[in-house]
C-alpha cells in the first residue's frame, strides 16, 4: 500500500473549518484514501473514504486532487470534541471476499482551540 | 449501526498469567476482524487478521503462540495474551469488517472497538 505523509500537528479555532492535508504521491489506480480519527484513549473512528471523486458525509468532506497524489479532509465547523489524531490511509481493495489491511501511519494531531 | 465492543475495557494482571480480551460486533456479522496494539504516543500496529472458522494470520514479528486468536463465530473474536510480561502492557484494539460489505471493493470499511488497556505488573 502507498505511503502517506501528514503534518504531525495542526491547530484550529473552534467554529472554523479544519483542513487536514495528506500526500500520497505513490498511490496507484485501485487504491482508496481512507480517513480515521482517534480521540485520546479510544479506538479509531471511521470518517470518510474515496477513490477519485470528492466525497461528503455528515462528518466531513474529502477533497482529492485530480492527479490523486494528495487529498484534504475538511471538518467544516470544528468543535473541541474534534480534537484527535487524524489518520490518512491509502489502501487497495480486494474483491471476492478477501480484505486488505489498514496500515496506520503517525497521523496529524488536530488541536481545536476555544 | 456498526458498533464494536471490547471486554474488558481495562485489566491489571500479574506477570506470568494469561489474559483474554473479547471483541464483539454488536449489530452486524463480521467474517474478518483485526487486532492492533498501541503503545503510548505511538500509532496502531496491526498484530493479526482473524478469520471466522480458520486460523489467524499474524504480522511479521508477532508471536502466534503468545498471542492466541480465536474467531469462533461471526460476532466474536478473542485475543489471549499468554504468560503476560510487563512489556506486553499496551492498549489492544480490535476492528471488524461487516460481512455485508465483503467483496464490495471500495464500499468496504472497518469499525473499531473502544480498546482494552492491559497493565502487567
Amino acid at each position: 500500500d502507498a505511503k502517506t505523509t501528514q503534518p504531525p500537528s495542526m491547530d484550529c479555532a473552534e467554529g472554523r473549518a479544519a483542513n487536514l492535508p495528506c500526500n500520497h504521491s505513490t498511490i496507484s489506480g485501485n487504491e482508496y484514501v481512507y480517513w480515521y480519527r482517534q480521540i485520546h484513549s479510544q479506538g479509531p473512528q471511521y470518517i470518510i473514504h474515496g477513490l477519485k471523486n470528492n466525497e461528503t458525509n455528515e462528518m466531513a468532506s474529502l477533497i482529492i486532487t485530480e492527479d490523486r497524489k494528495s487529498s484534504t479532509l475538511i471538518l467544516p465547523h470544528a468543535t473541541l470534541r474534534d480534537t484527535a489524531v487524524y489518520y490518512c490511509i491509502v489502501r487497495g481493495v480486494l474483491y471476492g471476499g478477501a480484505t486488505n489491511k489498514l496500515i496506520f501511519g503517525t497521523g496529524t494531531l488536530l488541536a481545536v482551540q476555544p | 449501526g456498526a458498533v464494536v465492543s471490547q471486554h474488558p475495557s481495562w485489566v491489571i494482571c500479574k506477570s506470568g498469567t494469561s489474559v483474554k480480551i473479547e471483541c464483539r460486533s454488536l449489530d452486524f456479522q463480521a467474517t474478518t476482524m483485526f487486532w492492533y496494539r498501541q503503545f503510548p504516543k505511538k500509532s496502531l500496529m496491526l498484530m493479526a487478521t482473524s478469520n471466522e472458522g480458520s486460523k489467524a494470520t499474524y504480522e511479521q514479528g508477532v508471536e502466534k503462540d503468545k498471542f492466541l486468536i480465536n474467531h469462533a463465530s461471526l460476532t466474536l473474536s478473542t485475543l489471549t495474551v499468554t504468560s503476560a510480561h510487563p512489556e506486553d502492557s499496551s492498549f489492544y484494539i480490535c476492528s471488524a469488517r461487516p460481512w455485508r460489505l465483503a467483496g464490495l471493493g471500495g464500499k468496504e470499511t472497518q469499525y473499531f472497538g473502544p480498546g482494552t488497556r492491559l497493565l502487567v505488573l
